[in-house]
């Protein structure tokens, strides 16, 4: 089966500046993660979708991150503005209800 | 917040040496599971334990659950340098989500 797709793959921007991240899940998988990974540390959980409903955004910085998944499938993940701090590997990953989950391989965002 | 935290953070050993990681997490736990994530890519699911299961094996892979000491440990066997990666642990809670809290990771070097 074919993988999680993430894009774009690097991105680098100016502090607040708007960038906006794409995730395309497995297919049939109804659970859908959105992930912080600072360098060094293990992913921090952002956002969790069930279909296209929201399941857990308690960690999602609502004042300048926002998340959308149309039609229970893609997602975008969209940080506006950007601060220094979000300087972070952007890591999406899709499940079957409770089953491990498969990650993509990131977007790697850079704040200049 | 991190439930769990690995332990050591970084550990170097030649070729064909076991290695161990451990895992220690603070609530109580439906599943553990283990993920390997190497340079620049995403995580890879390796194993999951069960809260009611001791030990489980994959291939050089044995992981055991001690939920007394709310603790976990991966050892892989007969190593290779391609085993050269990150390996998180990851726990979720009781409440029924599938929301899992990653540790802090141990970063595995196997010298050829």
């Amino acid at each position: 089966e074919a993988g999680v797709a993430q894009s774009p793959r690097y991105k680098i921007i100016e502090k607040r500046q708007s960038v906006a991240f794409w995730c395309n899940p497995i297919s049939g998988h109804a659970t859908l993660y959105w992930y912080q990974q600072i360098l060094g540390q293990g992913p921090k959980l952002l956002i969790q979708f069930q279909n296209n409903g929201v399941v857990d955004d308690s960690q999602l910085p609502k004042d300048r991150f926002s998340a959308e998944r149309l039609k229970g499938v893609d997602s975008t993940l969209k940080i506006q503005p950007a601060k220094l701090e979000d300087s972070a590997v952007y890591l999406c990953a899709s499940s079957r209800t409770n089953q491990p989950q498969h990650f993509g391989d990131g977007t790697r965002l850079s704040i200049l | 917040s991190q439930q769990g935290e690995e332990d050591p953070q970084a550990l170097s050993i030649q070729e064909g040496e076991n290695a161990t990681m451990n895992c220690s997490y603070k609530t109580s736990i439906n599943n553990l599971q283990w993920y390997r994530q190497n340079s620049g890519r995403g995580l890879v699911h390796l194993i999951l334990i069960r809260s009611n299961e001791r030990e489980k094996h994959s291939g050089r892979l044995r992981v055991t659950l001690d939920t007394s000491k709310k603790s976990s440990s991966l050892l892989i066997t007969a190593s290779r340098a391609a085993d050269t990666a990150s390996y998180f642990c990851a726990t979720d809670g009781v409440s029924g989500t599938y929301k899992y809290i990653f540790g802090t990771g141990t970063r595995l070097k196997v010298l050829a």
